[in-house]
């Protein structure tokens, strides 16, 4: 079974910050691996994705994500952040040629002046 | 290029009415279909899933059923609202190499 969780309901970082969210995932077979972004009252938003090519995945809006084996982590970071950013996270994963695309519980970041 | 339709945007209905939430894809053929509800603090819970025609997978045991009527149409209906029903509905639609994407989904609150 395959299963995702999200460390931190809540994070709050200043404007030009460092943002980090952490992501762990558990699969017994390599995954896929995801991460959308959700503005209130809307559907999620492709962020950015990891399917077994480059371990350092480039996302939109300035954000990217290391996949790790070894720690079995996908944490998704951005150098600067920026009000707009302030939104829900999702990070989820999917078993290669699985049907199912599994979501942790979210973080919701909050950017502040 | 590939969309996703899902109305209504939201909806109030009393406790015992009947649901229809419905999705439809453009621009592929053959999606996996799939319902999502979103409760505060609690992430997606996979609802339903549909790898074609008529063929609908539960993954929870609740008061909601689905229906694929077609290949690009999947439905979510109930007969008798809860107010335990009352959540954010998301629809969205995946191949086998993809990642899924997510209609802007319905807010349902029962009263």
């Amino acid at each position: 079974a395959q299963s995702v969780t999200q460390l931190g309901s809540h994070v709050s970082v200043s404007e030009g910050a460092l943002v980090l969210l952490r992501c762990n995932y558990s699969s017994s077979v390599p995954p896929y691996l995801f991460w959308y972004v959700q503005y209130p009252n809307q559907g999620l938003q492709l962020l950015l994705k990891y399917t077994s090519a480059a371990t350092l995945v480039k996302g939109i809006n300035g954000f990217e994500a290391e996949f790790k084996k070894s720690e079995t982590s996908f944490h998704l970071t951005k150098p600067s952040a920026h009000m707009s950013d302030a939104a829900e996270y999702f990070c989820a994963v999917r078993t290669g040629g699985g049907n199912k695309l599994t979501f942790g519980t979210g973080t919701q970041l909050k950017v502040e002046l | 290029s590939q969309t996703i339709h899902q109305w209504p945007a939201t909806l109030v209905q009393p406790v015992g009415s009947p649901l229809s939430l419905e999705c439809t894809v453009e621009g592929t053929s053959n999606p996996n279909l799939y319902w999502y509800r979103q409760a505060a603090g609690r992430g997606l819970q996979l609802l339903f899933y549909s790898v074609g025609i008529g063929q609908i997978s539960s993954e929870v045991p609740q008061n909601l059923s689905a229906s694929r009527p077609q290949d690009r149409q999947f439905i979510l209906s109930s007969k008798k609202l809860l107010l335990s029903d009352s959540g954010f509905y998301l629809c969205a639609w995946m191949l086998e190499d993809t990642e899924a994407f997510f209609g802007q989904g319905t807010r349902l609150t029962v009263v």
